[in-house]
């Protein structure tokens, strides 16, 4: 399983776009990219996946570049409720083997007002 | 629609006591996992189950047996509890037609043993 690295923790402010990067060197050709995001309390939520270039849906973008060695997500105009750990995940969905995806440490997002 | 649902939610044993945590899912999925998530770190698989009667070791399986005799249901065991298993424990599915493989996780189970 490829292994990933993010920043241990960020900070913000409301209204302001918040980009988490998180390298994978050894991403394999199957391999794509997960992120959720966990409250306090709360198991984590799926955000957003994403194989090559740019996916974004309501709640956020994943951008990857062409040797898909790190991936950012990108979270627009971040508010209070948005304060969780976000995690990037690496791996081949369901391929016969279900979804053994190793979450990381995360990213611990702090916005302040 | 439930989702997933973990039962109990808190508990706490004595060093040596046995208990089984209890995963529901009402979604049909075919994968179903154990998490334990321990302070300030992220989710380590327990065991999984890729189909009803089948189970499989994830990262740190030593100290817990599951078992998976209906596909809706995913139970964790622990029989002979250690402090060192005093964690959150996450159960998550996932369905075998999505491509996303997209998680499904309970609210956790937090287990105290002393």
């Amino acid at each position: 399983l490829a292994k990933t690295t993010q920043p241990i923790s960020m900070d913000s402010y409301e209204g302001q776009e918040v980009n988490i990067t998180c390298s994978h060197n050894n991403i394999a050709t199957n391999d794509y990219i997960t992120w959720y995001q966990q409250f306090p309390s709360q198991g984590p939520r799926f955000i957003i996946q994403g194989y090559k270039t740019k996916v974004t849906n309501e709640v956020a973008s994943l951008f990857i570049p062409a040797d898909r060695k790190s991936s950012t997500l990108s979270l627009p105009r971040v508010s209070l409720s948005d304060t969780a750990v976000y995690y990037c995940l690496v791996g081949a969905p369901n391929t016969g083997g279900g979804n053994k995806l190793t979450f990381g440490t995360g990213t611990q997002l702090k916005v302040e007002l | 629609n439930a989702g997933v649902t973990q039962t109990p939610k808190f508990r706490v044993l004595k060093t040596g006591q046995s208990m089984t945590l209890l995963c529901a899912q009402d979604m049909n999925h075919e994968y179903m996992y154990w998490y334990r998530q321990d302070p300030g770190m992220g989710l380590r698989l327990i065991h999984y189950s890729v189909g009803e009667g089948t189970t499989a070791k994830g990262e740190v399986p030593d100290g817990y047996n599951v078992s998976r005799l209906k596909k809706q249901n995913f139970l964790l065991g622990l029989e002979s509890a250690a402090p060192s298993q005093t964690s959150v424990y996450f159960c998550a599915s996932s369905g075998s037609n999505s491509t996303l493989g997209e998680l499904f996780f309970g609210e956790g189970s937090r287990l105290t043993v002393l």
